[in-house]
């Protein structure tokens, strides 16, 4: 199994410009999660999917922020525009039914 | 909000050394992750503990419940370089919400 997988690994964008971040689970799990660690706040759940369905968003920052499951392998974490308080690394996980929680490697998001 | 307290924040210790650090709340926990993260990688999965007063052991890690569920410890014998890292602990909502709050963790470093 390879794992969650995310890309990309790092990012830089200037202000204002839209940046996706991409997150296929393990094969199985049915939930899903984006978290974003920042030295100042730790590990921050955005928002958590549960068989590709929003179930809680209410870490999500802003507007700016959006996320899609469109199916069980894919997710996206979408910044439209971003600013330079977004930069922080982005974690996808998924979990089978609480068991089992796997993160992928990040994406380390630069916003100059 | 349910916060986790970890301590210390950081710890600097040299190689064969014994430590413990440790995770408090002020609520009960359903149960509670420990993970260790390496730098540039995501969160790895350690133990997950449910019963209060529990004890688990992996290698030369031994981690602790405590008897009313509202704090946890993990103690390392004979620290190695390649124990270095981020200690996070974290707690589960509970029941069908799966979403994990972390812990700002303890960030220990092994000195050779």
């Amino acid at each position: 199994d390879a794992g969650v997988i995310q890309s990309p690994r790092h990012e830089v964008t200037e202000m204002g410009q839209e940046v996706t971040l991409r997150c296929k689970p393990i094969s199985g799990h049915n939930s899903l999660f984006w978290y974003r660690q920042t030295m100042m706040r730790g590990l921050e759940l955005l928002i958590y999917f549960n068989n590709n369905v929003p179930i809680d968003d209410s870490g999500m920052p802003e507007d700016r922020f959006s996320a899609k499951m469109p199916n069980a392998s894919f997710s996206t974490l979408k910044i439209q525009p971003s600013e330079p308080r977004d930069s922080a690394v982005y974690f996808c996980a998924s979990t089978q039914a609480g068991v089992g929680y796997t993160f992928g490697s990040g994406t380390r998001l630069t916003v100059v | 909000t349910q916060l986790l307290e970890q301590s210390p924040q950081f710890l600097s210790i040299q190689e064969g050394e014994n430590l413990t650090v440790y995770c408090n709340s002020s609520s009960v926990f359903s149960s509670l992750q420990w993970y260790r993260q390496e730098p540039g990688e995501g969160p790895v999965l350690l133990v997950t503990v449910v019963t209060g007063g529990e004890v688990k052991k992996l290698k030369r890690l031994t981690f602790q419940f405590g008897d009313a569920r509202k704090d946890s410890s993990l103690h390392i014998t004979a620290a190695q370089p390649g124990d270095t890292g981020l200690y996070l602990c974290s707690r589960n909502s509970g029941g069908s919400n799966y979403k994990l709050t972390f812990g700002k963790g303890t960030l220990l470093t092994v000195n050779p």
